[in-house]
């Protein structure tokens, strides 16, 4: 079945320092991705997606393309702010369906 | 943009009651919906997919029984925790599908409804 593998956090960065997180996945199909932002105590909010590959996702200073290659969707941003701090997950769909499968999350911390 | 609305936001209630929260699609109309539940530093584990007008469909594991899933609207999924236990106590996030408009077929969250039986 589907699967999303994440790099395990937590994550710890100064402002103003490089982010990635890595995001792989497996599926039958030709999924969409996403990546998914939870801020504490709150639900999910998009932050971007890609819907086939070498498309790429972007908002707010983030940026993740879809590479079919390597099956992956790695989240970057070149300079991270403390508002940032936050979890941050990967999830796929299947084109034919319409439920999300969705990494373990990373948590993210950004001190000033 | 297309908001999903929870309710309440959060709930304390007591062991072997029920408690009932509300998932709304406030500005379109989500023929499917989804039903989440998230332990704390955990992702979300999908418990069920709501379907507006027919039964839920239900992940393995999760007791259909328990867990009432109600859509009987366009704009309105409902979770009812029957007979709550401490071990319920959880987040609950649900999510519903735009399929139509500026939108297009998108998933948006709700903003989650903490859930403490005591």
């Amino acid at each position: 079945g589907d699967s999303v593998t994440q790099m395990e956090g937590p994550v710890t960065l100064s402002e103003e320092a490089f982010l990635t997180i890595n995001c792989t996945y497996t599926a039958t199909g030709y999924p969409s991705l996403f990546w998914y932002v939870q801020y504490p105590g709150e639900g999910l909010q998009l932050l971007l997606k890609a819907t086939k590959a070498d498309d790429k996702g972007s908002n707010k200073g983030f940026e993740a393309t879809y590479r079919k290659e390597t099956t992956s969707f790695h989240l970057e941003k070149g300079s991270v702010q403390v508002s940032d701090s936050a979890v941050y997950f990967c999830a796929l769909r299947e084109t034919s369906g319409s439920r999300l499968t969705f990494g373990e999350g990373t948590q993210l911390t950004v001190n000033p | 943009g297309a908001v999903v609305s929870q309710h309440p936001s959060w709930v304390i209630c007591k062991s072997g009651t029920s408690v009932k929260i509300e998932c709304r699609s406030l500005d379109f109309q989500a023929t499917t919906m989804f039903w989440y539940r998230q332990f704390p530093k955990q992702s979300l584990m999908l418990m069920a997919t709501s379907n507006e007008g027919s039964k839920a469909t239900y992940e393995q594991g999760v007791e259909k029984d328990k867990f009432l899933i109600n859509h009987a609207s366009l704009t309105l999924s409902t979770l009812t925790v029957t007979s709550a236990h401490p071990e319920d106590s959880s987040f609950y996030i649900c999510s519903a599908i735009s399929t139509g408009g500026y939108s297009g077929n998108t998933i948006y969250f709700g903003e989650g409804s903490w859930l403490t039986v005591v």
